[in-house]
């Protein structure tokens, strides 16, 4: 069975500054996804960012950005310049065809002014 | 808007009920999920459908839970006998169906929160 690992349960950033959440998985499947969902408080799960397996270029969305090593199973997001409504729990999701996404534990990310 | 959509939002029942949730998912994806969330855990994944057929169910979904997706469409997730412990968080997704290397990315609706006293 696949694991999602996010090692990190609390991080803080202040506005502006950079910050890194770092992922693990483990799988033996060659072909996959690997997703980052937001889920501010109380409100609806959005995906960040998407990447597929087979790429070898890491996926950017504005200032999201991930670091994709598919050797080592390692899947972190990048956020740049952080804003305040970047605060949220943030999921690292594995997922292969056809099947359901596995998720992590979650980070809670704190955004100071 | 043409989001996924749950209904209803909030639930409390006591334990023993039955409840039902409908999910309606974005109208052109034939793939919907249900998953269950905790508080400070991440989704767990419960069944699957593809169009209108079950195709995966967890062991999380115990024989006490059935869902259903009559017409590929809305689908429903019935709990008979609530327990306390199926308090939670239950979110339905829907993505498009397809070829290995389309893309894999499910949306979320909004989830039903569901309290059994």
């Amino acid at each position: 069975a696949q694991t999602v690992t996010q090692s990190q349960p609390e991080m803080s950033v202040q506005e502006a500054e950079t910050v890194t959440l770092s992922c693990t998985y483990d799988t033996s499947e060659s072909d996959y996804y690997l997703f980052w969902y937001k889920q501010p408080p109380s409100r609806q799960m959005i995906l960040v960012i998407r990447q597929e397996a087979y790429k070898q270029q890491n996926a950017t969305e504005n200032r999201f950005s991930v670091n994709f090593q598919k050797a080592a199973k390692s899947f972190s997001l990048k956020i740049s310049d952080s804003q305040l409504g970047d605060a949220a729990m943030y999921f690292c999701a594995y997922r292969s065809e056809p099947h359901a996404l596995n998720f992590g534990k979650g980070t809670s990310l704190l955004v100071t002014p | 808007d043409t989001g996924v959509s749950q209904d209803p939002r909030h639930k409390i029942t006591k334990r023993g009920q039955n409840v039902t949730f409908r999910c309606d998912p974005i109208s052109e994806h034939n793939r919907l999920y249900w998953y269950r969330q905790t508080l400070g855990q991440g989704p767990e994944f419960l069944t699957y459908f593809q169009n209108e057929a079950q195709l995966e169910k967890s062991r999380l979904l115990s024989d006490r839970f059935s869902a259903e997706r009559p017409k590929g469409s809305f689908s429903t997730l019935e709990i008979q006998r609530t327990e306390q412990g199926d308090s939670a968080m239950y979110l339905c997704a829907s993505s498009p169906g397809g070829r290995v290397g389309a893309t894999g990315t499910q949306y979320f609706g909004p989830g039903t929160r569901l309290l059994v006293l």
